[in-house]
């Protein structure tokens, strides 16, 4: 069964360095969605995209936010300078809109000193 | 500005009942609604949706019921096994933005 793939699963990073997180959506989906979790709370929207654009953005996907999708497979999340706070799983999610079904990777756990 | 809402944190069932999930919401742009399982560490498991043009779904021992005109919706597990215990997230999508809106979730404990 097709499914979301991301990588890494978990990353270690100092305070003002840069990330990128990857996904793999499932490949006759055309809608692509980053989350985040921060420990115990709950999935909040990050950022969608549609025909190679931003379609939405949360308050929280600020200037030090990007996507792209770089080919015909991966979907990518850039954090430029990373934050104490931006400590959180990130999920990555697609949608093959119609059904309105989401499905959604394993996820990413982020933890920046 | 919670658009989608869980009150209820927590839910104990016995194995083999019928566990309820509850969730209300306040857009009447929404058009599907969705049932998620969760685990600690690992992504959400989609599990049911229903569209908004119909008040009931059903897969297996999981049914949705969508009641409009409340704007709520529950999940319904029947019978209920041990591992069905999790965290269960309910979600809906705006037709207008496809931005997918979560609750705050409930944890289910089924007990043997």
């Amino acid at each position: 069964e097709p499914e979301v793939t991301q990588t890494p699963s978990h990353q270690v990073t100092q305070m003002g360095q840069e990330v990128i997180l990857r996904c793999v959506p499932i490949s006759n989906h055309l809608y692509f969605y980053w989350y985040r979790q921060i420990l115990g709370q709950k999935v909040e929207f990050l950022v969608s995209f549609y025909n190679n654009e931003i379609s939405e953005k949360s308050e929280i996907f600020d200037d030090q936010f990007s996507v792209e999708r770089p080919d015909g497979s991966n979907f990518t999340l850039k954090i430029r300078s990373t934050k104490l706070e931006d400590s959180a799983m990130y999920f990555c999610a697609s949608s093959r809109f119609n059904t309105g079904e989401l499905f959604f990777g394993e996820g990413s756990r982020l933890t920046v000193l | 500005d919670q658009q989608v809402k869980q009150n209820s944190p927590s839910l104990s069932v016995q194995e083999g009942r019928i566990s309820i999930l509850n969730c209300d919401y306040t857009n009447s742009m929404f058009d599907y609604f969705l049932w998620y399982k969760k685990y600690p560490a690992e992504g959400p498991t989609f599990l049911i949706s229903i569209s908004s043009i119909k008040d009931k779904n059903e897969d297996g021992r999981f049914t949705v019921f969508l009641n409009k005109s409340a704007k709520h919706l529950s999940l319904h597990i029947v019978p209920s096994q041990p591992g069905d215990s999790a965290v269960y997230f309910c979600a809906a999508r705006d037709s207008g933005t496809y931005k997918y809106i979560f609750g705050t979730g409930t944890r289910l404990k089924v007990l043997a």
